[in-house]
């Protein structure tokens, strides 16, 4: 069975440093990968999506996320961070063994100090 | 275009009684979720329509919970009888037709049960 398992629940970062949100997954089958981001009193938005093309997947605002099968990763990176990237980060999966069934991560709450 | 349309935006009840929420997708979408999002924590997937079909409602807590997705179209699903931890956000989604397309959310109804 799939899962993800996003290994922080806080990350706090100061403007203009690099920003790095850890995710592991678990799948039997080559899986379709994903980050959301959710501000508050929003919607979920599409950061970006890995499904077996290029192992480096960049996305809006900067964000880019490495598909490492070797490590069961999928973290999520941004050079410099702005007071706007503060929000809720979801790490997602989905895999065709798990009837396509779509999981998401904890969340990973991004802070960003001025 | 549209986005996903949810109503509505925000529910108040008390325990046992009956709520429903309304979720129309985008256009042409053939498949539908409905997740559940307990403060704090990622949304949890409780049912996945393709078309008019049930793909996946392993985590739908059936002796309460109902959904329906009639024509294919817009959805509603339903709580009877609401309990306390059923307050949550309920997002629902929709992507074109396969896995690894983008899901696009509606904001959610906010259920709050006292």
């Amino acid at each position: 069975a799939q899962s993800v398992t996003q290994l922080d629940s806080h990350v706090s970062v100061s403007e203009g440093t690099p920003v790095l949100l850890r995710c592991n997954y678990s799948s039997s089958y080559s899986p379709s990968l994903f980050w959301y981001v959710q501000h508050p009193n929003k919607g979920l938005q599409l950061l970006l999506k890995y499904t077996s093309a290029a192992t480096l997947v960049k996305g809006i605002n900067g964000f880019e996320a490495e598909f490492k099968k070797s490590e069961t990763s999928f973290h999520l990176t941004k050079p410099s961070a702005h007071m706007s990237d503060a929000a809720e980060y979801f790490c997602v999966v989905s895999d065709p063994t798990g009837g396509f069934k779509t999981i998401f991560g904890a969340g990973t709450r991004l802070f960003v100090k001025a | 275009e549209a986005g996903v349309a949810q109503s509505p935006r925000y529910k108040i009840i008390e325990k046992r009684q009956s709520v429903a929420f309304w979720c129309n997708p985008i256009s042409g979408h053939a498949t539908l979720y409905w997740y559940q999002q307990i403060l704090g924590q990622g949304p949890k997937l409780l049912i996945q329509f393709q078309n008019n079909g049930v793909v996946d409602d392993s985590q739908l807590p059936k002796d309460r919970f109902s959904a329906e997705r009639l024509k294919g179209v817009d959805s509603t699903l339903k709580i009877q009888p609401a309990k306390l931890e059923d307050s949550a956000v309920y997002l629902c989604a929709s992507t074109l037709d396969r896995v690894d397309t983008e899901a696009f959310f509606g904001q959610g109804t906010r259920l709050t049960v006292v």
